[in-house]
């Protein structure tokens, strides 16, 4: 069964640095997400993305974050400069289009912020 | 009020008992409407969408109340496997969604 997978599963960094997080989005998907849970709290909306282009984003991505497809297959989340509050479950998902409600996550990456 | 609100649980049934959930949201522009379940430190994973007329998946059943702002989802004769952490999810005009904070349930021997 086609997955969506993410890598590092685990990341610790002290705050102020630079983290990518990466993900290999299902291969016929065309829509792709960032979501983050901070522990014990509900999932959020961070990003999406299509056709090489943010199509919507949320009040928490600010200027610290950036999304991009650098090749054909990863879908990257960079946090420039990390915050303690940065700590985190993040998930990537993908889905087939837009008005679907269906999105398959990865696994997550845990971010630890010192 | 908050978007989507659930009962956080713990919802601690035997085994073959029926449970039901329920979450109400704010918005009443949400378009649709599905529940998510998820376990314990997973990604969530869609369990079925929800529907006006209702709808039926093997052991679920979920209903949505657009007037009240109302979703429901019923689970009869429960499993141990059933055990996680169930997330009513909305969507809205664009392709973002909205989850609640879920109910947990702990189906038991």
């Amino acid at each position: 069964e086609p997955e969506v997978t993410q890598t590092p599963s685990h990341q610790v960094t002290q705050m102020g640095q630079e983290v990518i997080l990466r993900c290999v989005p299902i291969s016929n998907h065309l829509y792709f997400y960032w979501y983050r849970q901070i522990l014990g709290q509900k999932v959020e909306f961070l990003v999406s993305f299509y056709n090489n282009e943010i199509s919507e984003k949320s009040e928490i991505f600010d200027d610290q974050f950036s999304v991009e497809r650098p090749d054909g297959s990863n879908f990257t989340l960079k946090i420039r400069s990390t915050k303690l509050e940065d700590s985190a479950m993040y998930f990537c998902a993908s889905s087939t289009d837009r008005s679907t409600g269906e999105l398959f996550f990865g696994e997550g990456s845990r971010l630890t912020v010192l | 009020r908050k978007e989507v609100e659930q009962d956080p649980g713990p919802f601690n049934v035997p085994e073959g008992a029926t449970v039901a959930f329920n979450c109400t949201y704010s918005n009443s522009a949400s378009q649709s409407f599905f529940w998510y379940r998820q376990d314990c430190r997973k990604e969530p994973k869609l369990l079925m969408s929800v529907y006006s007329s209702g709808n039926e998946d093997g052991r679920f059943t979920a209903q949505l109340n657009r007037a009240s702002q109302y979703i429901s989802l019923l689970i009869r004769d429960s499993k141990l496997s059933d055990s996680a952490t169930y997330l009513c999810v909305l969507q809205g005009g664009g392709n973002k969604l909205t989850f609640g904070t879920g109910t947990q349930l702990k189906v038991e021997l």
